[in-house]
């Protein structure tokens, strides 16, 4: 069974500092697709970036990043200089590789809380 | 835009009251889902639909009841309220039923039974 795990519950740094926030994922498929959202305090949630199994590519976008490694199952997300608007809970998702009639499930960790201070 | 609406944004009922969280969206998506989202566990899947006319259970379905009689609406009706349902929920709508296609959620509704 498909299964994400973020083992940090609640992350405090100062604005400025680098931070990152781990997802480890359990999937018996090689197809698959993964997800970061972020969730600020207004409760919407916000899609960040998706990422393939056949991807391994790290990716890049200002001063978020996300470092994709098959041979331990992670995609962890690095946010650089943080600032106090990135104060949120980041989910990361999985999407394993079903036929149409079983629809666009995703797997949801648990969400890690950052809060960045001033 | 409208995207995924979702109503009402708070709600308080009574232990055994039912009720109907209303979802909406306009873009025209085949697939909607409803999922729940609890302290300590993440988002869940209620119930999904992958087009007007089929709804199916998802991980934790029991107390909840979907229909989708049009490809725009996807009510999640709450049969008897019971506290173990106080929650928030997301209704989500993605383009096709495929897998990895990005899903775009509502606002949510804070749901308090008590």
């Amino acid at each position: 069974a498909q299964k994400v795990t973020q083992a940090q519950t609640e992350i405090s740094v100062v604005e400025k500092e680098d931070v990152t926030l781990d997802c480890v994922y359990e999937t018996r498929d090689t197809t698959y697709y993964l997800f970061w959202y972020k969730q600020p305090p207004s409760g919407e949630l916000v899609f960040l970036i998706r990422r393939n199994s056949f991807d391994e590519q790290n990716e890049i976008s200002g001063r978020y990043s996300w470092n994709f490694q098959k041979s331990t199952s992670s995609f962890n997300f690095t946010i650089t200089a943080s600032q106090v608007v990135d104060s949120a809970v980041y989910f990361c998702a999985l999407s394993e590789a079903l036929p149409m009639e079983y629809g666009n499930k995703l797997v949801f960790g648990a969400g890690t809380i950052l809060r960045v201070k001033s | 835009n409208a995207g995924v609406t979702q109503t009402p944004k708070f709600q308080v009922l009574k232990t055994g009251q039912s009720m109907t969280l209303q979802c909406a969206q306009d873009m025209n998506h085949e697939y909607m889902s409803w999922y729940r989202q609890d302290p300590g566990m993440g988002l869940r899947l209620i119930h999904y639909s992958v087009g007007a006319g089929i709804t199916d259970q998802g991980e934790v379905p029991n107390g909840y009841n979907v229909s989708r009689s049009t490809t725009e609406d996807f009510p999640l009706r709450l049969l008897s309220a019971a506290p173990s349902q106080t929650s928030v929920y997301f209704c989500a709508s993605s383009v096709t039923g495929g897998f990895g296609t990005e899903a775009f959620f509502g606002q949510g509704t804070r749901l308090t039974v008590v």
